[in-house]
């Protein structure tokens, strides 16, 4: 069974910085397209980015809101999904799940991990 | 950005009854490879979310047959044959087509 387990969040204050991470087991994340999706208070679920596989570039792409401050990374041999966030906003105050995609060369997430919440606030 | 915009926002659901939500998107959804990159997915309370229904009309592993999604181009369909107090959730319609991935706003389904 897949297992996506994210950790990291927490308290962070606004221009702050945070890394998440998210332990992947029973797939390997160098071989599928991953996600962050995050999920605001009262608000719908945001695709934030992804990284896709090396041998279809290894690129990564990210929604206008966090381009320029967010940084999706993995490190292949921990099989580990990354999230680098830098000058927090409070509205990014969410819950961030990590999400792999089972179909190839498909973005959409098909396994999800619990999340793991991060809020910006002094 | 393609925009997904789901109705209603909210639906209130007698058990056995069924149940219809609409996502539009405001461009169309068929990729150059002819293949359409819409998806549904559920999220329940404390839950992640956890794909339906899979580029449009596939029903993913596990998910039972009373679910049933529908639709082309721009306009889709997400269908609950006989809603159960289990469906309770909030449901978004996701497309994959084009980056930015995007969501819709969600529907809020609820029994009576």
């Amino acid at each position: 069974e897949v297992q996506l387990v994210e950790s990291g969040g927490g308290l962070v204050n606004p221009g702050g910085s945070l890394r998440l991470s998210c332990a992947a087991s029973e797939i390997t994340v160098s071989n599928v397209r991953m996600s962050w999706v995050r999920l605001a208070p009262g608000k719908g679920l945001e695709w934030i980015g992804r990284i896709i596989p090396n041998t279809d570039g290894g690129t990564t792409a990210y929604a206008a809101p966090v381009k320029g401050r967010f940084i999706i990374s993995r490190d292949d041999s921990e099989n580990s999904l990354f999230l680098e966030m830098n000058s927090l906003r409070p509205d990014d105050t969410a819950v961030y799940y990590c999400a792999a995609s089972m179909w190839r060369g498909v973005t959409a997430p098909s396994y999800w991990g619990q999340g793991t919440l991060v809020t910006v606030s002094s | 950005d393609i925009v997904m915009i789901q109705t209603p926002l909210s639906l209130s659901v007698t058990p056995g009854q069924p149940a219809s939500i609409s996502c539009k998107s405001t461009r169309s959804l068929l990729d150059s490879d002819g293949r359409t990159y819409l998806y549904w997915y559920v999220q329940k309370t404390g839950q992640p979310p956890q794909v339906l229904i899979y580029e449009v009309s596939n029903r993913f592993s596990g998910v039972p047959d009373r679910f049933s999604g529908s639709g082309s181009g721009t306009d889709f369909t997400l269908k609950i044959s006989r809603v159960e107090a289990e469906d309770v959730g909030i449901y978004y319609c996701l497309q994959s087509t084009q980056l930015p991935l995007t969501f819709g706003g969600g529907t809020k389904v609820e029994i009576k």
